[in-house]
């Protein structure tokens, strides 16, 4: 069974800190696309990475794909609270199945 | 450009029962996928369709169905349904089907099964 595991499960922290959040796996992927997610809607999509060893950067947030594409993380500064929210990785391993990991949820206080 | 929809928003349903979620992929888009999320988890594959055809299916039963319309848009059909049902149903679109490719989603469809 291909999955991806998601940590920490659950972050809470203060406005201003730095976090990073981890999506891993046994199988390899070609790419892996990184979504945050708000209560009652949609996965919204923040970045696909496709390079082993790439790092993509979107304002206070840093994504990288592991050089064996079989991780990634996500790492935010600054933490703000309009950054809260359930953040979700996913990856298409072969065929046309997607498999999204659990998710971290994270929630920053002012 | 409009997003993805998705009809209806919310639905409550009884067991045994039948229900169709219908869902508008991005103008253009010409793939579209189903999820399952139950509350706490990540999103579950159910279908791709890509011009009209299943491309692939997930681990559920044969009770889900779906099917694309020439225009795209798609339908997800649960018969006999169970209390185990009750989750948000997510349809995402498009450009291309398999390999690297980037999902756009909808708000999704919140299904209750009492």
């Amino acid at each position: 069974t291909q999955l991806l595991e998601q940590s920490p499960q659950f972050l809470s922290i203060q406005e201003g800190e730095n976090l990073t959040v981890y999506c891993n796996s046994s199988s390899v992927f070609s790419s892996l696309q990184w979504y945050r997610q708000e209560p009652g809607e949609g996965p919204v999509l923040l970045v696909t990475v496709v390079t082993g060893g790439e790092v993509k950067k979107l304002k206070r947030l840093t994504f990288q794909f592991g050089d064996a594409r079989k991780d990634s993380s996500l790492h935010i500064t600054a933490a703000q609270p309009g950054d809260t929210g359930l953040y979700l990785c996913a990856g298409t391993p072969g065929g046309f199945k997607t498999i999204f990991g659990a998710g971290t949820r994270l929630f920053v206080k002012a | 450009d409009a997003g993805v929809t998705q009809s209806p928003t919310h639905l409550i349903k009884t067991r045994g029962q039948h229900v169709t979620l219908r869902c508008s992929p991005i103008s253009g888009h010409k793939s579209v996928s189903w999820y399952q999320q139950v509350l706490g988890q990540g999103p579950q594959f159910i279908f791709q369709y890509y011009e009209k055809e299943e491309r692939g299916r997930g681990n559920f039963p044969d009770r889900f169905s779906a099917r694309q319309f020439p225009n795209y848009s798609s339908e997800l059909n649960v018969n006999a349904l169970l209390l185990g049902d009750s989750a948000l149903y997510l349809c995402a679109s498009s450009l291309t089907s398999g390999g690297i490719y980037e999902q756009y989603f909808g708000p999704g469809t919140r299904l209750t099964v009492t």
